[in-house]
């Protein structure tokens, strides 16, 4: 079965600094990527995702990057702001779109 | 607004005494799917339903059943909770047709005493 790998678990950051999440998987059937961002108490909320024809896609400050042949996909948020602190969890879907197996998690706390 | 309805918000039961959690959803998705969440961690997928069709997880103890008995409507019931059970169940939507995100509602955040 598909297994997603999640770095780092904890990432600080200054306020206006960048920060990048990176994440692999093991199955090359995965072929969607979504990315969850979840306030403490709160439900994980989709922030951005990326279909694996496509390498990068934007979304104001945020950003996701997919490297098909490494199996890589990376969270890329500049201009980082005290609300961008949260848990990042990454997760990977097949193509027949019910399974998602996520990542661990990364804390994120953007220090003001 | 179309969205994933779950209640309640903050559930406590007694040790060994059955619960029942129930998810309701107005975007007419497909598949839906119940999670368990501690602390943080990632969430830990328990079951999923496509349309009536029912998928069990390999590792989700017996003590855990859920019934779909329409399109909007899922429950999870938890037969004999236990200490261990305590945590924050999300009930998740998806179409299940590929390139589809899951729609999380709110959560129900059980304790078990």
């Amino acid at each position: 079965g598909e297994n997603v790998e999640q770095h780092p678990s904890t990432l600080s950051v200054q306020e206006g600094d960048s920060a990048v999440i990176k994440c692999t998987y093991s199955d090359s059937a995965s072929n969607y990527f979504p990315w969850y961002k979840q306030e403490l108490g709160k439900r994980p909320q989709l922030i951005i995702d990326i279909r694996s024809n496509v390498g990068e896609k934007k979304d104001q400050r945020i950003a996701v990057t997919l490297n098909k042949t490494a199996k890589h996909f990376s969270l890329h948020i500049t201009e980082t702001q005290p609300e961008d602190s949260a848990v990042y969890f990454c997760a990977a879907s097949s193509a027949y779109g019910q399974n998602f197996v996520f990542g661990p998690g990364t804390r994120l706390s953007v220090l003001p | 607004d179309a969205m994933v309805i779950q209640n309640p918000r903050y559930q406590v039961t007694q040790f060994g005494k059955p619960v029942t959690l129930s998810c309701s959803q107005t975007l007419n998705h497909n598949v839906m799917y119940w999670y368990q969440q501690k602390s943080s961690q990632a969430p830990k997928l328990l079951f999923h339903y496509y349309d009536k069709d029912f998928n069990n997880e390999a590792d989700t103890p017996d003590n855990f059943q859920s019934r779909r008995p329409n399109t909007s409507f899922c429950f999870l019931d938890i037969r004999s909770p236990g200490l261990g059970d305590a945590a924050m169940y999300l009930c998740a939507t998806s179409t299940g047709t590929g390139y589809s995100p899951l729609h999380f509602g709110n959560g129900t955040r059980l304790t078990v005493t």
